[in-house]
């Protein structure tokens, strides 16, 4: 059974970077079909998709956020991460790692929850 | 980036009740159309892909459809049980950045 478990900090002060790993168990991380995702969810606010990643190292990224972001992949540690720089209060969020199947997140993380606070 | 919108934002119903949810799109998004069920303080998990697919496990009750505008998907329990009081979430992979809908809860 496909398990992702988030990882990282859970207070990160303003302007600085956030930086999550994924790691990923259960399954291979380098099936050709597969993407690596990144989604958070603010309180009170629908899920938004941060981006994902090919184990071959192909990226999309929300153009929301594309000027701060970047998705990383080291499959022989069946890793991801996440990058995500200058953050702010609006940064504040859970943030779920999941495998993305093509058309959307299969499997996911527990998620992670990040505070941006000084 | 393509809006969904949810009805109703939050409903409230009894065991055995048969309840739907609607999901809209900004323009026709095909059969690319996920439902997500979310309990609280778990992570989302995917209950339907491509409109009317049951994901692995997720009980027969639940099933999905879509009109012929391509725009228009109902998430439908035909007999809630207690383990389906949750937040629903539709998602459209149309096109990137998948977005998702606002959400419905599920109450009692």
């Amino acid at each position: 059974q496909m398990q992702l478990q988030e990882s990282g900090p859970g207070l990160v002060k303003p302007s600085q970077t956030l930086s999550l790993t994924c790691t990923v168990s259960g399954g291979s991380m380098t099936s050709g079909t597969y993407y690596w995702t990144w989604i958070r969810q603010a309180a009170g606010k629908r899920l938004e998709w941060i981006g994902r990643i090919h184990f071959a190292g192909s990226t999309d990224y929300n153009p929301s956020l594309k000027s701060r972001v970047t998705i990383s992949v080291d499959t022989s540690k069946k890793q991801f991460s996440l990058h995500l720089t200058s953050v702010t209060a609006a940064d504040t969020a859970v943030y779920y790692c999941a495998r993305d199947y093509g058309e959307g997140p299969d499997y996911w993380g527990q998620g992670v929850r990040v505070t941006v606070s000084s | 980036d393509i809006l969904m919108t949810q009805s109703p934002p939050s409903l409230s119903a009894s065991i055995g009740d048969r309840v739907t949810i609607t999901c809209r799109a900004g323009h026709s998004i095909g059969k690319f159309l996920n439902w997500f069920q979310q309990k609280p303080g778990k992570a989302p998990q995917l209950l339907i892909y491509s409109v009317s697919n049951l994901a692995d496990g997720v009980p027969s009750r639940f099933t999905g459809s879509g009109s012929g505008s391509g725009a228009d998907f109902t998430l439908t329990i035909s007999s809630l049980q207690p383990e389906d009081f949750a937040t629903y979430y539709c998602q459209q992979s149309y096109s990137r950045p998948w977005t998702f809908g606002q959400g419905t809860e599920v109450e009692i």
